[in-house]
């Protein structure tokens, strides 16, 4: 299976500021999937990203506060605009690399706390 | 919407068997996965069955897969120490919407001595 290398692995914030959180696959990858897994809770799926197109949103999520790039199909960014404490959560990436019950390989997440 | 549900906390002693359960919202989705997550770490891929078997058994691990009633659970034989996480169900929803993993709320596991 594939591998995901997410960087960074945490980070303490000022409020207001923004983070931008990378993540790179070993091999090419159609999808890719950005998480937010908030303080003891499930995860919930921010948006999908596939390489050429814009990233589609999930309900409650929006392109202003969580941009999100992929220039390539081994790699993309999520970025934590303008964060409030509430913002404070672990974000993980994903990827479908391919099909099957394998399909789905997940970085080591972001453990992000805004201050 | 309905969730996948999960019941919160699990406490097993040590060499006994865990079994997590997990409640699913779609009868069409295609493959039901569980997934590990060790504190502070990602989630790592433990095993999936797809949804024409019954049963599927993988070393310690056995997935049992109730359609009808959308109930899918994960027994842990001689269950040790380093089981202790949280085990998540996922399930992929046939909601017209491709390839998006919902995820279960989450079962603790504590491994007592």
């Amino acid at each position: 299976s594939a591998v995901i290398s997410q960087k960074p692995s945490r980070d303490i914030c000022q409020r207001g500021t923004s983070l931008t959180i990378q993540c790179q696959v070993d091999s090419q990858v159609t999808m890719m999937f950005w998480y937010r897994q908030q303080p003891g809770q499930s995860l919930t799926l921010i948006a999908t990203a596939n390489q050429g197109s814009e990233a589609t949103y999930e309900s409650g999520f929006v392109i202003d506060k969580f941009p999100i790039s992929r220039p390539n199909l081994t790699f993309s960014t999520l970025t934590v605009s303008n964060m409030s404490p509430e913002d404070s959560s672990i974000y993980l990436c994903s990827a479908r690399v391919g099909g099957g019950g394998y399909g789905y390989t997940f970085g080591s997440g972001t453990r992000l706390t805004v201050v | 919407g309905e969730d996948v549900e999960q019941s919160l906390f699990l406490s097993v002693r040590e060499g006994d068997s865990s079994v997590i359960n997990c409640t699913y919202t779609d009868s069409s989705s295609t493959y039901l996965y569980w997934y590990k997550q060790e504190p502070g770490a990602g989630l790592q891929l433990l095993t999936y069955i797809f949804s024409n078997m019954d049963m599927k058994q993988d070393q310690r691990l056995t997935v049992l897969l109730n359609k009808k009633d959308k109930h899918l659970s994960l027994r842990i034989a001689d269950t040790q120490t380093g089981d202790s996480a949280i085990y998540f169900c996922a399930e992929i929803p046939n909601t017209g919407t491709a390839s998006k993993l919902t995820f279960g709320t989450g079962t603790r596991l504590q491994v007592t001595l």
